[in-house]
């Protein structure tokens, strides 16, 4: 069945640093690959996407890239800031999906930025 | 703009009970997903509604069930609720198929 598996599950990092964190998907009709940050008591609110159209996208401090033929995405956050401190997950769908454009996430990531 | 509102936000239930969630989409959105994120997990898909009919379903037994009514706003019903039912119940609306989706806060339900 479709799945997604991202990895690592949780990563710590020092003030200023980089983060990665990278995801792999199972079904090749996947075209819109959406992440997610979710705060403590709160719904996962979106960062960044990227459709399968496009190898790189970057928003400020953010980026995702995309390797299709290999099945992954990745999320890249440079300077990282306390605030960064989150759980992030990434996420994949067929879009537009014929009736459904459901989500399927990942296992998530905390990030844990230390100051 | 509001966003995606629901309630409640915390919920205890016995098990065998039933129990409604509800939803208020963000303005001018019509699609409604539904979410369970069981503690340290990703969200999976209950189902979805379009204009205020079912078109697609994840991996759930029937007592999990939905309604979305003419404003778009939506509510999750569960019935004979059993303690693996424990999750946040997200709620996310989108302005259409093939739009991004705003989550709301969830509702955290508890079976005891």
């Amino acid at each position: 069945g479709e799945n997604v598996e991202q990895h690592p599950s949780t990563l710590s990092v020092q003030e200023g640093d980089s983060a990665v964190i990278k995801c792999t998907y199972s079904d090749s009709a996947s075209n819109y690959f959406p992440w997610y940050k979710q705060e403590l008591g709160k719904g996962p609110q979106l960062i960044i996407d990227i459709r399968s159209n496009v190898g790189e996208k970057k928003d400020q401090r953010i980026a995702v890239t995309l390797n299709k033929t290999a099945k992954h995405f990745s999320l890249h956050i440079t300077e990282t800031q306390p605030e960064d401190s989150a759980v992030y997950f990434c996420a994949a769908t067929r879009w537009p999906g014929g009736a459904t454009n459901k989500l399927i996430f990942g296992t998530g990531t905390l990030l844990a930025v230390q100051p | 703009e509001t966003g995606v509102t629901q309630s409640p936000t915390h919920l205890i239930k016995t098990r065998g009970q039933q129990v409604t969630l509800r939803c208020s989409s963000q303005s001018g959105h019509n699609t409604v997903s539904w979410y369970q994120q069981a503690l340290g997990q990703g969200p999976q898909f209950i189902f979805q509604y379009y204009r205020e009919e079912e078109n697609g379903r994840g991996n759930f037994p029937p007592r999990f069930s939905g309604l979305q009514f003419p404003n778009y706003s939506s509510e999750l019903n569960v019935n004979a609720l059993e303690l693996d039912d424990s999750a946040l119940y997200l709620c996310a609306s989108s302005p259409g198929l093939g739009y991004g989706y705003t989550f709301g806060s969830g509702t955290r339900l508890t079976v005891v």
